[in-house]
């Protein structure tokens, strides 16, 4: 059974910088696995931050970003908000199904 | 705009079934799939399958292989997923959620709460 791991809770500070990553069981991840980003905050349903590793939908703020760092997708916040308290969840990409991490709750503090 | 508009909330004995919609508006119907997405009180996101509403094939994940069933109403933009054998621990909240082909997801429906409780 394929396993997508995030680190269960970050904190950081308001204004700094702050790495979420996901990683796949199976080894490392490319963009083959097309990482989606979700961010979800308390009684709402969650909304994409990124797609297909790096990019942006209209709505995603230009402080969020996506890539691939040492095997892992990894999503940054730099100039992390107040409002960015949530919970972040990973989605990968298995061949026709579709696996999600286990979220990482980040806290601004 | 776009918008996934999901039907409403649920409650359901063990062993029942349940079906969840979710009306698409908005753009072409067929020019994405959808999928289904739920989240148990105080859980993670569990991807449960998709539909390709061009042709309605569908991909479930292992894990409701056999139980769940998705469909959809082209002449009303309407996908659906019916869950059956119901049991506590799928008491969740069901979203919708569209992704055009390649891994873009973007918008998703506002959630169905469904309750399993005797």
């Amino acid at each position: 059974q394929t396993v997508v791991t995030q680190e269960p809770s970050l904190t950081v500070s308001p204004g700094g910088t702050v790495t979420l990553t996901c990683a796949s069981s199976t080894g490392a991840v490319t963009s083959s696995y097309m990482p989606n980003w979700f961010q979800q905050k308390p009684g709402q349903a969650p909304r994409t931050l990124i797609y297909r590793t790096s990019n942006k939908h209209s709505w995603t703020p230009a402080r969020f970003s996506g890539s691939l760092l040492g095997g892992k997708a990894a999503l940054t916040l730099s100039g992390v908000q107040p409002e960015d308290e949530a919970e972040y969840h990973c989605l990968l990409y298995y061949g026709g199904a579709w696996v999600f991490g286990g979220g990482t709750k980040l806290t601004v503090l | 705009q776009v918008q996934l508009v999901q039907s409403g909330a649920e409650v359901k004995k063990p062993g029942a079934s349940v079906r969840v919609s979710c009306k698409a508006s908005g753009y072409t119907f067929t020019t994405y799939y959808m999928h289904w997405v739920r989240q148990a009180p105080g859980q993670g996101l569990e991807w449960m399958g998709m539909i390709n509403p061009t042709d309605g094939n569908t991909n479930y994940a292992q894990k409701f292989q056999g139980r769940v069933t998705m469909t959809r109403d082209t002449s009303t933009s309407t996908v659906y997923m019916d869950l059956s054998s119901l049991r506590s621990e799928d008491t969740a909240v069901y979203y919708c959620g569209r992704e055009k082909a390649g891994g873009t997801f973007d918008y998703r429906g506002q959630g169905t709460l469904v309750t399993v409780s005797s």
